[in-house]
């Protein structure tokens, strides 16, 4: 079936270092979709992209759709404290009425 | 945040009880979707509803039943619960299933089976 792979699946920086996190999609994608967990929390929508090659910022958060639509990239410029939590990508899952299929998500740690 | 309440928040229960999970939402979203959430896993979806008593499986239903009687919830229901089935449980809604649809989660519910 459908995998949405990320990596890394972990990633602990020091505050003010950049981070990036991957999504690969195994089929193409009409869209990709960004969820951010905070501990405790629960997945929060982020942004959507559709178009092939699209780039998306949000403050220091920048998102890219790749141009086969199969990938996908978030990256976070200088990180904050406030920036911890698990990131998951999702899209489209053709297996079930085009619900979301969810990749495993990436914790991302930040030391101050 | 949107208006999305699950109840109960923490359950434990013994291996071979029925257990029910409710979400109630005052969005008047009409797809209402269940998850779980395990380590290494991501969320996985188990049912799904696009209506009022239209409801469909996901990636992980076995072991899982739905309903729902009413647009504002959605019932999960664990016939006899399993320790394998310890997890923590996500109600979202949406508007739409086209391009362009977010979701919107409820606070989870965090279940132990023993």
């Amino acid at each position: 079936g459908q995998q949405v792979m990320q990596i890394p699946q972990y990633q602990h920086v020091q505050e003010g270092e950049d981070f990036t996190t991957y999504c690969n999609s195994s089929t193409t994608l009409s869209n990709i979709q960004w969820y951010k967990q905070r501990p405790g929390g629960h997945p929060v929508f982020l942004i959507q992209l559709v178009k092939s090659g699209e780039v998306k910022k949000q403050k220091r958060l920048t998102f890219q759709f790749g141009e086969a639509k199969k990938n996908s990239s978030l990256h976070i410029t200088a990180t904050q404290t406030t920036d911890v939590g698990t990131y998951f990508c999702a899209g489209p899952g053709v297996e079930y009425g085009n619900k979301l299929v969810f990749g495993a998500g990436t914790i991302l740690r930040v030391k101050s | 945040d949107a208006g999305i309440t699950q109840s109960p928040r923490h359950k434990v229960t013994e291996t071979g009880t029925p257990v029910t999970l409710r979400c109630h939402q005052t969005e008047n979203h009409r797809y209402m979707y269940w998850y779980r959430q395990d380590p290494g896993h991501g969320l996985r979806l188990i049912h799904y509803s696009y209506g009022v008593k239209d409801t469909d499986k996901g990636e992980v239903s076995d072991g899982y039943s739905v309903s729902r009687s009413k647009t504002e919830d959605f019932l999960l229901t664990l016939e006899s619960a399993t320790s394998s089935q310890t997890s923590v449980y996500f109600c979202a809604i949406s508007e739409s299933t086209r391009n362009g649809y977010e979701q919107y989660f409820g606070p989870g519910t965090r279940l132990t089976v023993t």
